[in-house]
């Protein structure tokens, strides 16, 4: 069964520093998504991308955070300088279609890059 | 903004019992997911339903969204140990179905099975 990969699965940083994570999509996806959770919260949407640029984002994916297809098979999420907040396991996600009505829009995960800021 | 309240928080049961998982939604839903998250896993789809009164059955689990759309149920029938983990019911976040995968989750109901 075709999955969503990630790498890393866990990393650990100092504060300030650049993280980038990989994320490698279903090949036949078109629609790209980055979630996280914060340990003990709900998962959160953070941001969707489509045709080489940003569908939706949240309140979460402020200038910090920038996402990239940077060749035909990777999706990346740059955390440009890490805080203490930031601590969380991201998830990468990519679907078919983005309309529920077409009834693919249903989203395949990753097993997720848990990220650690000291 | 939609929130998704999911009941119970947490759920122990005997292995051989069945148990229900509800999900309420303080908005019409327009597209309800359930997925199941092992700790410290990836989240693993399970189904989706769209229709007022639809319901949909996958080996021992049935999935059923209310006439008015605003509650889901995920029933397990005769619960195995496989069944544990954290079960998340998600909703598009914008009317009409174009959620553009921009979903709001439920916090989740950890599920533990005793064999």
């Amino acid at each position: 069964e075709p999955e969503v990969t990630q790498t890393p699965s866990h990393q650990v940083t100092q504060m300030g520093q650049e993280v980038i994570l990989r994320c490698v999509p279903i090949s036949n996806h078109l629609y790209f998504y980055w979630y996280r959770q914060i340990l003990g919260q709900k998962v959160e949407f953070l941001v969707s991308f489509y045709n080489n640029e940003i569908s939706e984002k949240s309140e979460i994916f402020d200038d910090q955070f920038s996402v990239e297809r940077p060749d035909g098979s990777n999706f990346t999420l740059k955390i440009r300088s890490t805080k203490l907040e930031d601590s969380a396991m991201y998830f990468c996600a990519s679907s078919e279609w983005a309309s529920s009505y077409s009834g693919a829009n249903v989203l395949t995960f990753g097993a997720g890059s848990r990220l650690t800021v000291l | 903004s939609q929130e998704l309240e999911q009941s119970p928080q947490s759920l122990i049961v005997q292995e051989g019992k069945n148990l229900t998982i509800n999900c309420t939604s303080s908005k019409t839903l327009y597209g309800l997911y359930w997925y199941k998250q092992k700790y410290g896993e990836g989240l693993i789809f399970l189904m989706m339903l769209q229709k007022g009164g639809e319901e949909k059955s996958h080996e021992k689990i049935t999935a059923k969204l209310d006439e008015k759309k605003q509650q889901s149920s995920l029933h397990i029938t005769a619960s195995q140990p496989s069944h544990a983990g954290i079960y998340l019911c998600g909703a598009d976040k914008n009317a009409g179905g174009t959620s553009y995968g921009k979903l709001t989750f439920g916090q989740g109901t950890i599920l533990t099975v005793h064999p």
